[in-house]
């Protein structure tokens, strides 16, 4: 089993819908969990970064973690071409290492 | 003002040939990684070092050797290059825990 599991999709919805993307994992360690966005051919850009259970809000963007069940969240509110992209879970543990750990990543494409 | 920067952007070549990619960030952070990114767009991490230690070093074949010469730079020296090692390269930064800065990756096909 991975230590963090995301569906990659292709995901394909149209302009202005809800997007929910979502990963799960494995160990009750972890403590931060990231999401970050990649555009074709280039690096993950950093998008989310929450500390523990609950929800966190910027613009368009709500993460949501929930501890108890090991499920992480991405929400995008009325989605634009320009969030066509792929779009990677990452979590972390307590300690200082910065190891993270990620998911496949979930590709997705909103149609205009 | 590039935070991150990879060189070079791509590179063909032959098996068994001895190649590097170079990063350099001029963000002042003290932590710097190598992940490699496989064609399903999977990212793992390689390596990292803090202040030129280095502290992560997953399951990596030893044809693979880092190098930081200061904390602002991280080369990546590869010996004998395989089929299997062509992938994305990406050099990322960081100063806290979790946020890391990516650079631009390093496209890399072995022939």
């Amino acid at each position: 089993q991975k230590e963090v599991e995301q569906d990659p999709g292709p995901l394909s919805v149209p302009e202005g819908a809800i997007v929910s993307l979502n990963c799960t994992y494995s160990n009750s360690a972890f403590q931060y969990f990231m999401w970050y966005r990649q555009y074709s051919r280039k690096g993950p850009e950093l998008l989310m970064y929450t500390y523990s259970s609950g929800n966190k809000e910027d613009g368009r963007f709500t993460a949501q973690v929930d501890k108890s069940s090991k499920y992480i969240s991405l929400f995008i509110r009325d989605s634009q071409p320009s969030d066509s992209a792929t779009y990677l879970c990452a979590v972390h543990g307590s300690s200082n290492t910065g190891k993270l750990i990620f998911g496949q990543g979930t590709t997705l494409q909103v149609k205009p | 003002d590039t935070a991150v920067s990879q060189t070079p952007k791509y590179l063909v070549t032959q098996m068994g040939n001895d190649k590097s990619i170079k990063c350099e960030q001029n963000l002042g952070h003290d932590t710097m990684y190598w992940y490699k990114q496989d064609s399903k767009k999977f990212l793992k991490i390689m390596f990292s070092y803090n202040n030129k230690e280095l502290i992560i070093n997953e399951t990596v074949p030893n044809r693979f050797s880092p190098k930081s010469p200061d904390k602002a730079h991280l080369n990546l020296h590869i010996n004998s290059l395989e089929l299997g090692d062509s992938a994305v390269y990406f050099c990322a930064s960081s100063s806290s825990v979790g946020e890391q800065f990516f650079g631009p990756g390093t496209r890399l096909t072995v022939l």
